[in-house]
């Protein structure tokens, strides 16, 4: 399957700890995006990268978020002392850009925090 | 007001019944517009990008009226299989964002037999 995968598929941690996901796009995308979608909501943009470039970060990415993509290709999405109000699915999306690029879906982390 | 917004739904429907979504958004300076598939507990899936000309994909014609700021997507003989959460998107150039999608909240159809 070459599509866009995603680590761990479900996450159940407890209040405080820390979490890190992992995203592997589609190997010649250069954009990959993390969004976060609660229920009965769509997906919310957190941040996107062009290659190895953080370009942009919603307000939503508090400053227990972080995202890297060291080297252009996979990316992780790291939350620091997690809060109940982080339970929610967390997905991927890679592009190759453009102004009518698709962007496709990972199939998620669905992360539960006790 | 949100950026973009749905029908809010669930509409239920029996097999063959056309169907039809209503989507509005905020931001004149959109740039590209499409129709997302959501089934329970997967992740989006892209249906159909929506051109200012309209297009149609077999049983689905999506619609833009650009002066209003109306997007639609219409369902011909609607299939059990059609049963999922459509979610109306948005992108563009603006506010420093250069490419995520702004979805609405979706509206969620089941076709029943």
């Amino acid at each position: 399957d070459t599509g866009v995968s995603q680590d761990p598929r479900h996450k159940i941690t407890k209040r405080g700890q820390n979490v890190t996901f992992r995203c592997d796009p589609i190997s010649e995308h250069n954009r990959l995006y993390w969004y976060r979608q609660t229920l009965g909501q769509g997906p919310e943009f957190l941040t996107y990268f062009q290659n190895e470039a953080q370009l942009e970060k919603s307000r939503l990415l508090s400053d227990r978020f972080s995202a890297e993509r060291p080297k252009g290709s996979f990316s992780t999405l790291e939350i620091q002392r997690t809060e109940q109000g982080d339970s929610a699915m967390y997905l991927c999306a890679s592009s190759q850009g453009g102004s009518q690029e698709t962007q496709y879906f990972g199939p998620g982390t669905r992360l539960l925090v006790l | 007001r949100k950026e973009v917004e749905q029908d809010p739904g669930p509409f239920n429907v029996p097999e063959g019944a056309t169907v039809a979504f209503n989507c509005t958004y905020s931001n004149s300076a959109s740039q590209s517009f499409f129709w997302y598939r959501q089934d329970c507990r997967k992740e989006p899936k892209l249906l159909m990008s929506v051109y200012s000309s309209g297009n149609e994909d077999g049983r689905f014609t999506a619609q833009l009226n650009r002066a209003s700021q109306y997007i639609s997507l219409l369902i011909r003989d609607s299939k059990l299989s059609d049963s999922a959460t459509y979610l109306c998107v948005v992108k563009g150039y603006y506010g420093g964002s250069q490419g995520n999608l702004i979805f609405g909240k979706g509206t969620k159809l089941s076709v029943k037999p």
